[in-house]
């Protein structure tokens, strides 16, 4: 079974440009995420969606940040315009549960590691 | 204030040997309790899930206090492969998971 594919692996862009990152989830996962760890920090929690609505985007930075799953498939993350500190390696993740309970787990992606000049 | 705090390490450690380590957090309500492991320049994986009555998977034994509000590892007779860092996270709700910044192991022959 495929795990969880993110494309690109690496980005490189200038600052003001824009990106856009692509999560595949395992097939059947109804709830995907998207986390984020920039340099020297924790692994942050962006947004997570339920299908293709939106359960919570407490974590999204800024409106620079639209993420969107159409159909309930797979999952964008645009950066428009970048910045310096956007920089860091995006994480997706699915998970069949809706509730990750102590016998439940996230499935992450390798991620996208984002590099803004 | 961080979520999940824990020492960052690195823990140098003798193959076969024993090492424990672990990481308060602040939210009381969170719900539940994992050890993810991160490989360098990989993505984190499930370790263990963490029960408050304690839970043993092979060579690793997780601990949760809630009281105290901190969760600990302990890998016995380690291995070169158990080399990573380890990552304490809390599901607060609905899989917003907060990470915390891990705990680097290094097992030297």
């Amino acid at each position: 079974e495929a795990g969880v594919t993110q494309f690109p692996s690496h980005s490189v862009i200038e600052k003001g440009q824009t990106v856009t990152l692509r999560c595949d989830p395992i097939s059947g996962h109804d709830n995907l995420y998207w986390y984020r760890r920039v340099m020297g920090k924790e692994i942050k929690f962006l947004l997570h969606f339920v299908k293709e609505s939106k359960q919570d985007e407490s974590g999204m930075p800024n409106n620079r940040f639209l993420a969107e799953r159409t159909g309930g498939t797979y999952s964008t993350l645009k950066v428009q315009p970048a910045e310096l500190e956007d920089s860091g390696v995006y994480f997706c993740a699915s998970s069949h549960l809706a509730e990750p309970s102590a016998a439940g787990e996230l499935f992450f992606g390798e991620g996208s590691r984002l590099t803004v000049l | 204030r961080k979520e999940v705090e824990q020492d960052p390490g690195p823990f140098n450690v003798p193959e076969g040997a024993t090492v424990a380590f672990n990481c308060t957090y602040s939210n009381s309500a969170s719900q539940s309790f994992f050890w993810y492991r991160q490989d360098c320049r990989k993505e984190p994986k499930l370790l263990m899930s963490v029960y408050s009555s304690g839970n043993e998977d092979g060579r690793f034994t997780a601990q949760l206090n809630r009281a105290s509000q901190y969760i600990s590892l302990l890998i016995r007779d380690s291995k070169l492969s158990d080399s990573a860092t380890y990552l304490c996270v809390v599901n607060d709700s609905w899989g917003k998971l907060q990470f915390g910044a891990g705990t680097q192991v290094v097992v030297t022959p």
